[in-house]
């Protein structure tokens, strides 16, 4: 069964670091993965699709990486901003037959001005 | 009205009430699905519907009842919920091809709470 995991659960930074945000899944065999972000109380937002094939997208400020044998992807998000504070979901989608997504718990980000 | 809309955007009931969640996709997608988004858990898939036709279930209690008229349009509809059902419901919409699920694009969701 897969399972997506995401470290660390909560992060606090000041306005302007680079960070990084890990994830995490158990079977390799996926078909692609997506970056997701939640406000608050809000639904999904898409940031970052990467294919199975790919290593990894590139969005502005953020860039997401794929090591599909490794089972891992982080996202790095550079010169961060107040406005950046929100929860980051990382899903993975089963395979190409699958349809629906597997998420992990996210981890939610606090930026500091 | 762009993107995938839900109604209500909060909702409360009683263990006896019956409601329904609504969601719109302006997408021109051919599938929609339902998740469940409750505090300290991952989002969890609770049905998944491709031209209309049902394709997953994921051991969704009979208290949770899907409806797909068409490819643009999902219900849920609620009867006798737990209070364990207080969650944020959440619903999305792709298009599916012959490689599989696209992206899928999420609406703002449904904030229940059962009382």
């Amino acid at each position: 069964k897969q399972e997506v995991t995401q470290i660390p659960a909560a992060l606090s930074v000041p306005e302007g670091e680079n960070l990084v945000l890990n994830c995490s899944f158990t079977d390799s065999a996926i078909y692609n993965l997506q970056w997701f972000r939640q406000d608050p109380g809000k639904g999904l937002t898409s940031l970052l699709l990467i294919q199975s094939s790919q290593r990894e997208q590139t969005s502005g400020r953020l860039n997401a990486s794929l090591d599909k044998s490794s089972g891992r992807s982080t996202l790095y998000i550079a010169a961060s901003q107040p406005g950046d504070s929100a929860t980051y979901l990382c899903a993975v989608r089963p395979g190409q037959a699958g349809t629906a997504l597997i998420f992990g718990k996210g981890t939610t980000l606090s930026v500091s001005s | 009205e762009t993107g995938v809309t839900q109604t209500p955007r909060h909702l409360v009931m009683g263990m006896t009430n019956k409601k329904s969640l609504k969601c719109e996709q302006h997408l021109g997608h051919n599938a929609m699905y339902w998740y469940k988004q409750s505090a300290k858990k991952p989002l969890e898939l609770m049905f998944v519907y491709n031209f209309k036709e049902q394709t997953e279930n994921n051991s969704v209690p009979s208290r949770f009842s899907p409806e797909c008229p068409n490819s643009s349009h999902l219900f849920l509809h609620l009867h006798t919920l737990q209070p364990e059902d207080s969650a944020l419901y959440l619903c999305a919409s792709s298009q599916i091809g012959w490689q599989g699920a696209y992206e899928q694009y999420f609406g703002p969701g449904t904030r229940l709470t059962v009382t």
